[in-house]
């Protein structure tokens, strides 16, 4: 069973366009987050989650919305995307002592 | 604001030797994590350390933990091509945030 599920796995699209990545934990952890990794492979903070309530937005651009329906879930809407936006985005879930990574969506802006 | 550095960013070694990561950080924590990632994958987790003088091993694998410090180190043992990856540090912000400050990684290539 994977302990943290993202979808989708690629996702290509074109600008201006909206779309969404999903994101689910069977670990029943508190916390949840979603980090953006650059191409030199940079892993940058965007949102920390605790028991569905936003902790941290890290400077996002409010094209960028997190959703968590409940403390297993949390998703992220991207509005009207730009090029800049291509990036890998990873969901992840920390307990008292783990924390743990979806597969990650490469998204791809063209 | 917690910073976290790790060096160095490439290393290059040959199969059998030995070397180390080191991953400083700039604020107190109680949680330091490794992690090991390969080209294209996610964030495979390796150790937590948890506590001053915390060791954990893991096959070539040894990590440790210096609070006082703010330091830790991954050393590698008798490398192999196997452990061709990139490893990241990243360490708990105490800061009411809950979130994870990554240091940039350290692409390892053990050749032949």
């Amino acid at each position: 069973d994977t302990a943290v599920s993202q979808t989708p796995k690629y996702l290509v699209t074109q600008m201006g366009n909206d779309k969404s990545i999903k994101c689910e934990q069977n670990l029943g952890h508190d916390t949840m987050y979603w980090y953006k990794q650059d191409s030199k492979k940079f892993l940058k903070i965007m949102f920390s989650y605790n028991n569905k309530e936003l902790i941290i937005n890290e400077t996002v651009p409010n094209r960028f919305s997190p959703k968590s329906p409940d403390k297993a879930h949390l998703n992220l809407h991207i509005n009207s995307l730009e090029l800049g936006d291509s990036a890998v985005y990873f969901c992840a879930s920390r307990g008292d002592t783990e924390a743990f990574f979806g597969q990650g969506t490469r998204l791809t802006v063209v | 604001e917690l910073k976290v550095e790790q060096n160095p960013l490439f290393l290059s070694m040959q199969e059998g030797k030995n070397y180390t990561i080191y991953c400083n950080y700039s604020t107190t924590s109680d949680r330091l994590y490794w992690y090991r990632q390969d080209p294209g994958k996610s964030l495979e987790s390796l150790f937590v350390l948890l506590s001053n003088g915390a060791v954990k091993q893991e096959g070539r694998l040894m990590a440790s933990l210096d609070t006082k410090a703010r330091l830790s180190t991954l050393h590698i043992t008798a490398a192999v091509h196997d452990l061709s990856a990139t490893y990241f540090c990243a360490v708990k912000d105490q800061g009411g945030s809950e979130k994870l400050v990554f240091g940039k990684g350290t692409k390892l290539t053990v050749n032949p």
